[in-house]
């Protein structure tokens, strides 16, 4: 149980193009999901945190309006990052936290690079 | 400031022993903490939790220890197996807040 999916698992697009990145909670409901950036070598660092129906809360310094966060029902949220740069390359990777519970479960993550 | 502090970047022990990991805390309001597994190019792997109610937990070849007066918590994993070779992270969340703050990372290699 408890399995949370990412996809694209690996994007490349041009600069000043848009990439959409979507996490799913396969089998349970996910009340909350969290958007998290991996640079090399780094810890987690967490972008934004959406509940379902809901604006997300972004982390000081994270650009809301280049990183879109939908969270359009309890099993999908998406990130969208916008008019992408080179250094918006990175690791990104999804949580999801079920009602109750104080345990995120991770997707797989999506290696975004911009050429 | 780094408020969830893993001190030794890495770890090599002989498959069959015992891995020890180690994670500090600064914050007291932190009331709950959980260890994940991390591959690399792949999300984190969630471990095992303990609430601050209780002072160890244990799930299989995992248990994880907490002190709250030293502000510290450990995994031990027993025996270590080649697979488990890999980055943990130490995670810590407080009460009201649905954050995890996250330590930077160990790695672990158990040699065969």
């Amino acid at each position: 149980g408890a399995v949370v999916s990412q996809h694209p698992s690996r994007v490349i697009c041009k600069s000043g193009t848009s990439v959409k990145i979507e996490c799913r909670s396969l089998d349970f409901q996910a009340t909350t999901m969290f958007w998290y950036r991996q640079f090399p070598k780094q810890s987690l660092m967490l972008m934004a945190t959406s509940n379902e129906g809901s604006k997300a809360t972004y982390e000081q310094g994270v650009e809301k309006d280049k990183f879109l966060i939908n969270h359009a029902s309890l099993t999908l949220s998406t990130l969208t990052v916008t008019s992408a740069h080179p250094e918006d390359s990175s690791f990104y990777i999804c949580s999801a936290r079920g009602f109750g519970r104080r345990e995120q479960y991770f997707g797989p993550g999506t290696r975004l690079t911009v050429t | 400031d780094q408020q969830v502090k893993q001190n030794s970047p890495s770890l090599s022990v002989q498959e069959g022993r015992i891995s020890i990991l180690n994670c500090d805390y600064t914050n007291s309001m932190f009331d709950y903490f959980l260890w994940y597994k991390k591959y690399p190019a792949e999300g984190p792997t969630f471990l095992i939790s303990i609430s601050s109610i209780k002072d160890k937990n244990e799930d299989g070849r995992f248990t994880v220890f907490l002190n709250k007066s030293a502000k510290h918590l450990s995994l031990h994993i027993v025996p270590s197996q080649p697979g488990d070779s890999a980055v943990y992270f130490c995670a810590a969340s407080e009460g009201g807040s649905e954050k995890l703050v996250f330590g930077k990372g160990m790695k672990l290699t158990v040699n065969p």
